[in-house]
């Protein structure tokens, strides 16, 4: 299975700021997405980063708040703009890879606190 | 909307004390039931996929099999270190390939 990483893996943020998670496979990947976990809570689809076009999001989450970045099969970012204590989450990052399964795999997360 | 419903919410169990997870789903065309674990602080490790009724998946003390209607996953002689929460998820309904995740079980094994 691919292996993931994600930066930073924790942040602390004033309210109002932006803040840019980085996710990188360490191989190519047909396709990635992007996931909030809120605390107590289950993993909630944010959006799907498709390379080389715009992401596609879930009801909910909006493109202004939420860019994503998908420049390449190995690489994606996800910025939370605009940030306000509601934001504080766990932001996963996860992959399928070109297998015929659709088994996903994730990343550690970024633990992100909001003030 | 697909829907899936993971019981108990929470269980304590002793080292050696077996049970099972409950994870009931309805959803139109399944095309796959997974089951994860989550440690605290790490992302969700993948378990088992499960594709038709009937079938059986095991890895060491689990045992994850499906239905028509929900999943369980058996857990023979558990020790402290499968202490965990997991969660089970169905293809989310809008995005193909993306999950839609249950809440989770709670579970804590003490010696």
């Amino acid at each position: 299975s691919a292996v993931i990483s994600q930066k930073p893996s924790r942040d602390i943020c004033q309210r109002g700021t932006s803040l840019t998670i980085q996710c990188q496979v360490d191989s190519q990947v047909t396709m990635m997405f992007w996931y909030r976990q809120q605390p107590g809570q289950s993993l909630t689809l944010i959006a799907t980063a498709n390379q080389g076009s715009e992401a596609t999001y879930e009801s909910g989450f909006v493109i202004d708040k939420f860019p994503i970045s998908r420049p390449n099969l190995t690489f994606s970012t996800l910025t939370v703009s605009n940030m306000s204590p509601e934001d504080s989450s766990i932001y996963l990052c996860s992959v399928k890879d070109s297998g015929d399964y659709n088994e996903q795999f994730f990343g550690p997360g970024t633990r992100l606190t909001v003030l | 909307e697909d829907q899936v419903t993971q019981s108990p919410e929470a269980l304590r169990l002793q080292e050696g004390e077996s049970s099972s997870l409950n994870c009931s789903y309805t959803v139109s065309g399944l095309r796959g039931l997974f089951w994860y674990r989550q440690d605290p602080g790490k992302g969700p490790e993948f378990l088992f996929t499960l594709y038709s009724a009937g079938e059986e998946k095991e890895k060491e003390r689990l045992k994850a099999t499906l239905t028509k209607k929900e999943s369980f996953l058996h857990i023979t002689a558990p020790k402290p270190e499968d202490s965990a929460t997991y969660l089970c998820a169905v293809p989310h309904s809008n995005s193909g390939y993306a999950l839609n995740f249950g809440k989770g079980t709670s579970l804590l094994v003490t010696p």
